[in-house]
């Protein structure tokens, strides 16, 4: 059974970068017809995609967000990341980690880990 | 890229059927048929329901069901039952980027 699980720190300040590493185990993150994507969801608000990625590297992120994402993969780990740079209060929320089918069925999912932006 | 546009909530009777719309543009859910829906419940990741605009995962329970109808998708509980009382979203793809809808509140009374 694949199983995703998010990491990284629980606070971060204004204007600094966000980092989180999603360690995925029970299948190989290089497995073709895959990409491996963020999504976050502010509390009390909707799901928003962050950005995908795929084993090779090829990346694709949401237009609104694109200046400010990098997500890259360790397939030697195999984990990928998401850095969040100049974040503000409103990147606060909880990041979700997701495996995506042909980069937009996400069938498995991490536990969510709830990130706050504040000084 | 605009969110997809969904009821805030819904509700029904256990027993009953239930459709939530979601609803966007001919260059999303119009133009392909990669809508698919997760359920949410509180504090819980999300769960998918419906991929490719019909299509069930294994383990989904026959009574939910998708459909699409030109810019708008749907998705059909029938029989409600009290454990279906979650949050609902869809989501599209187009344009190698993803796009999900606000969310619609799923009340069993």
């Amino acid at each position: 059974q694949l199983h995703l699980q998010e990491s990284g720190p629980g606070l971060v300040k204004p204007s600094e970068t966000l980092s989180l590493t999603c360690t995925v185990s029970g299948g190989s993150i290089s497995r073709s017809d895959y990409y491996w994507g963020w999504i976050r969801q502010p509390p009390g608000k909707g799901l928003e995609w962050i950005g995908s990625i795929y084993y090779s590297g090829i990346t694709y992120c949401n237009p609104s967000l694109n200046s400010r994402v990098t997500i890259s993969v360790d397939t030697s780990k195999n984990q990928f990341s998401l850095k969040l740079s100049s974040v503000t209060a409103a990147d606060t929320a909880v990041y979700y980690c997701a495996r995506g089918a042909q980069l937009r069925v996400f069938d498995y999912w991490g536990q969510g880990t709830l990130v706050t932006v504040s000084s | 890229q605009s969110a997809l546009t969904q009821p805030a909530s819904v509700s029904g009777s256990p027993g009953q059927s239930i459709t939530i719309s979601c609803t966007g543009t001919s260059s999303d859910v119009g133009g392909y048929n990669y809508v698919s829906w997760y359920q949410q419940h509180p504090g819980k990741a999300p769960k998918l329901m419906i991929y490719d605009v019909s299509n069930r995962p294994s383990g989904v329970s026959n009574r939910f069901s998708g459909s699409k109808s030109g810019n708008t998708a749907s998705l059909t509980i029938s029989g409600l039952q009290a454990e279906d009382e979650a949050d609902y979203y869809c989501s599209s793809f187009t344009s190698s980027t993803v796009v999900f809808g606000g969310g619609t509140k799923l009340t069993v009374l």
